[in-house]
């Protein structure tokens, strides 16, 4: 079974700083693949940042980049020049190889709210 | 291309009704997963759905219940609601051919509210 943790149920940043929100995670597999996802006020889901645990190398998309350390299975989400735009609620996500065949393990989410 | 949309958007039932909602897959997408999200528990996978079969499945009761058509459409039911059955339900697709680590995209959700 996989589990994932996330300690922080709220965070704040202002415009334009750094942020990184995180996220511990815990299986059994050697197959597994994380994610970020976002989740805006009444708005739907949109995929931030996907990376593919048999790869070292951290994924970065824009502005978003995780700092994935495999050993510790961490897995954290820096959002740098923060915007408006990113106030949501994150959600870091597990997939294991084997047959969880399209089954996401969320953690409990981070809110995240970006002022002015 | 179109989104993943769901209908409806909202539904408001009593206990004991039953509840089909209903998620069409972005064109060319085979698969489609169903959550279940609420303040208490979370974002819960119910089942996913392959080329008309059921490939993975959840921790939830047999009131909930899916299929997928020929065309990818897919739908949940729920019978006998329950208060505890109020949540937002989403469903995401993924073209699923590989079935591991595929993104899914998120439909906007149906609110379920049961009074």
């Amino acid at each position: 079974a996989q589990t994932v943790t996330q300690s922080q149920p709220e965070m704040s940043v202002q415009e334009a700083e750094t942020v990184t929100l995180s996220c511990t995670y815990d299986t059994s597999e050697n197959n597994y693949y994380l994610f970020w996802y976002k989740q805006p006020p009444s708005r739907q889901m949109i995929l931030v940042i996907r990376q593919e645990a048999y790869k070292q190398q951290n994924a970065t998309e824009n502005r978003f980049s995780v700092n994935f350390q495999k050993a510790a299975k961490s897995f954290s989400l820096k959002i740098s020049d923060s915007q408006l735009g990113d106030t949501a609620m994150y959600f870091c996500a597990s997939m294991a190889g084997g047959t969880s065949y399209g089954k996401l393990t969320f953690g409990q989410g981070t809110i995240l709210t970006v002022h002015p | 291309k179109a989104g993943v949309t769901q209908t409806p958007r909202y539904l408001i039932k009593t206990r004991g009704q039953q509840v089909t909602l209903s998620c069409s897959p972005i064109s060319g997408h085979r698969s489609v997963s169903w959550y279940q999200q609420t303040p208490g528990q979370g974002l819960q996978f119910l089942f996913e759905y392959f080329s008309e079969t059921q490939r993975n499945k959840g921790n939830f009761p047999g009131r909930f219940s899916g299929r997928q058509f020929s065309n990818s459409r897919s739908e949940m039911n729920v019978s006998t609601l329950e208060l505890g059955d109020s949540a937002l339900y989403l469903c995401a697709s993924s073209l699923g051919g590989r079935g591991l680590g595929e993104t899914q995209y998120f439909g906007p959700g149906t609110r379920l509210l049961v009074l």
